[in-house]
């Protein structure tokens, strides 16, 4: 049963240019949505959060956006930089249950 | 360091044999997670501290797993019996509290059973 899902396991994207992950959910319950970026050998590195309530929230060259009626959200990076290749992964919790419960993972890659 | 310190980075052990992983949380850190990734997956839940309350063991795949958080901070990951699919990067993360409060991640433990 897969809660959160993130159907592109690959993105190519030129440098300069915008970069749109996307991430799909099925469970209603879900009211915190977060992020992660991962580089090889390390831990996710956490992003931007953004909370049921809103719509959009936006950390400088990152944007979350969240449609609730379509269970989407979708994160936008621009302008793009080399630095941005690699594995995001959306995860999702709600209020009942702390644990985040994550999507498969998209690999980024930022061509020069 | 400042952030979430696991050890050892990497393991490598023969099936049956049991083995422990250390995680060390951000200080003031009252959640703290363990979830695994294996080769090609997202990552998987495992189980949950928060302060003094009953851990949520609800994601530990059997019986051979069990995980301790000593005095609110330091936890251990212990696997019993390993089995070669319990190869994976386990992966500690502590948030200030458990809800909707960002998760950090330290770098994991790279589990291998020969």
């Amino acid at each position: 049963d897969q809660q959160v899902k993130q159907n592109s396991p690959s993105l190519s994207v030129q440098e300069g240019r915008i970069s749109i992950l996307n991430c799909d959910y099925t469970n209603s319950m879900f009211d915190y949505f977060l992020w992660y970026k991962k580089y090889p050998a390390e831990g996710p590195t956490f992003l931007i959060s953004i909370s049921s309530i809103k719509d959009k929230n936006e950390d400088g060259r990152f944007t979350v956006f969240l449609n609730k009626s379509a269970k989407h959200l979708s994160l936008h990076i621009v302008p793009s930089q080399p630095g941005d290749s690699a594995v995001y992964f959306c995860a999702a919790s709600f209020q009942g249950a702390q644990k985040l419960v994550f999507g498969q993972g998209t690999r980024l890659t930022i061509n020069p | 360091g400042a952030g979430v310190s696991q050890s050892p980075s990497n393991k490598v052990t023969e099936k049956g044999k049991d083995v422990e992983l250390r995680c060390d949380p951000i200080s003031g850190h009252t959640a703290l997670y363990w979830y695994r990734q294996s080769l090609g997956q997202g990552l998987e839940f495992l189980i949950y501290f928060q302060g003094n309350s009953a851990p949520d063991k609800s994601g530990l795949p059997s019986d051979r797993f069990s995980a301790e958080r000593t005095g609110g901070s330091v936890s251990t990951l212990t696997i019993q019996r390993t089995q070669q699919e319990d190869s994976a990067v386990y992966l500690c993360a502590t948030s200030l509290w458990g809800f909707n409060q960002p998760q950090h991640f330290g770098d994991g433990t790279r589990l291998s059973i020969l």
